[in-house]
């Protein structure tokens, strides 16, 4: 079945700083590729997500790429902010597919120092 | 996107018992998935479950300990049968909503003592 990594597992930036997220997948099958946000008590947030027949999306701060031969993907905050510091989550789906469920990386924590 | 409502949202149970989680949707949906988060953790897929069949279920869960009810295209129940200790954790329903992608009810609490 699928699995995700991501790396790092902490990550601290001076605020204004970019920080960026790396993770990877195994199953070549999956098409769609989320990331959420949970902040400390609250359910996990989609920020944006990206599919397979796209490299790149960008939504105002954030943006994320997909090398699809290389099974990579990752996030990239641009002009973080002490709002920003939270639990980021990738994941993986074969959206649309008989097989179709998340698979969730490990998390990355977050800290944007003020 | 979808509104998700759970409950309980979160409760103290006794090691043996059982407790079912209920999940709500404002909409119909096909597919509705549950997951567990273990303090500090990740989200691990529990099962997934169709209306009007049975739930499939991940690696190292069976429906003996988590059974599942699919009742309606709006409704979800799981179980989290004869509790230890080891069960406490978050619980979640999720939802998948097409271009809006995968939305997550607020969770269920559970600490088992």
């Amino acid at each position: 079945g699928e699995n995700v990594e991501q790396h790092p597992s902490t990550l601290s930036v001076q605020e204004g700083d970019s920080a960026v997220i790396k993770c990877t997948y195994s199953d070549s099958a999956s098409n769609y590729f989320p990331w959420y946000k949970q902040e400390l008590g609250k359910r996990p947030q989609l920020i944006i997500d990206i599919r397979s027949n796209v490299g790149e999306k960008k939504d105002q701060r954030i943006a994320v790429t997909l090398n699809k031969t290389a099974k990579h993907f990752s996030l990239h905050i641009t002009e973080t902010q002490p709002e920003d510091s939270a639990v980021y989550f990738c994941a993986a789906s074969m959206s649309g597919t008989s097989y179709d469920k998340v698979i969730f990386g490990p998390g990355t924590s977050l800290s944007v120092i003020p | 996107s979808a509104v998700i409502s759970q409950k309980p949202s979160r409760d103290i149970c006794q090691r043996g018992t059982s407790l079912t989680i209920q999940c709500q949707v404002d909409s119909q949906v096909t597919m509705m998935f549950w997951y567990r988060q273990q303090p500090g953790q990740s989200l691990t897929l529990i099962a997934t479950a169709n209306q009007g069949s049975e739930a499939t279920y991940e690696s190292g869960f069976v429906i003996d300990k988590f059974p599942i009810s699919r009742p309606n295209l709006t409704f979800s129940t799981l179980t989290v049968s004869n509790m230890s200790p080891e069960d406490s954790s978050i619980y979640l329903c999720s939802v998948e909503e097409g271009v809006y992608g995968y939305t997550f009810g607020s969770g269920t609490r559970l600490t088992v003592v």
